[in-house]
């Protein structure tokens, strides 16, 4: 089976601008998760979906949102991007034996 | 809430030689799951073993294996014949579930070099 993608993989962006990433789970997987990593605060969890609906939610703002679509590939938006937002955003899928697989990232610049 | 503790920030090992990482959790829970993973520089990140808490046999995946202790919340990872594509942060995770939902805690990662 093909792995986790998500695209693009590097995107530079300036202050205020909005932002969407897109990550294509393992065909099969029904669950996606999306963290963000940085050197500050390592790997944070931002939400997760399951069958077009956001199960959990971290403990960002409300800039940070996703969505999922019926065959299971995901997005997330940031938007009124702040230079804080720069990070690697990872994806990740499972299906219903709790272990996560993760994409190669997006690594996001904000200028 | 659940937390997970690694303690060592940075280690290093010659190849072929053994390592162990540590990495400690705390959570009131008595079904889990824990989780290695390794993030190389190309930043991708890589499961590398896995522990079921309701199994008592410690995992093992080729040169990878696990201690787990679970009255001491402890779960360390036993890399033997270091290699150098073993060079990559190494990542402990809890799984949790909430509400049906899932999510892994990580913590702040373990950067181990070996050395030719």
């Amino acid at each position: 089976k093909a792995g986790v993608t998500q695209t693009p993989r590097y995107l530079i962006k300036t202050r205020g601008q909005q932002v969407t990433l897109s990550c294509s789970p393992i065909s099969g997987h029904r669950s996606v998760s999306w963290y963000q990593q940085t050197p500050g605060q390592g790997l944070q969890f931002l939400f997760e979906y399951f069958s077009e609906t956001q199960r959990n939610k971290g403990n960002f703002p409300g800039r940070f949102s996703g969505r999922q679509f019926s065959n299971s590939r995901s997005e997330m938006n940031v938007s009124t991007l702040e230079l804080g937002d720069s990070a690697l955003y990872l994806c990740a899928s499972s299906s219903q034996g709790y272990t996560q697989y993760f994409g190669p990232g997006t690594r996001l610049t904000v200028l | 809430a659940q937390t997970v503790t690694q303690s060592q920030p940075e280690m290093s090992v010659q190849e072929a030689e053994t390592v162990t990482l540590s990495c400690t959790y705390d959570t009131s829970e008595n079904n889990y799951y824990l989780f290695w993973y390794k993030q190389p520089p190309s930043r991708q990140m890589i499961l590398v073993i896995r522990q079921e808490a309701y199994k008592q046999q410690n995992a093992t995946e080729n040169r990878f294996s696990v201690n787990f202790q679970k009255a001491a919340k402890s779960f360390s990872l036993k890399i033997s014949d270091s290699q150098l594509g073993d060079t990559a942060m190494y990542f402990c995770a809890f799984h949790i579930t909430q509400g049906g939902s899932e999510k892994l805690v990580f913590g702040k990662g373990t950067k181990l070099t070996v050395n030719p």
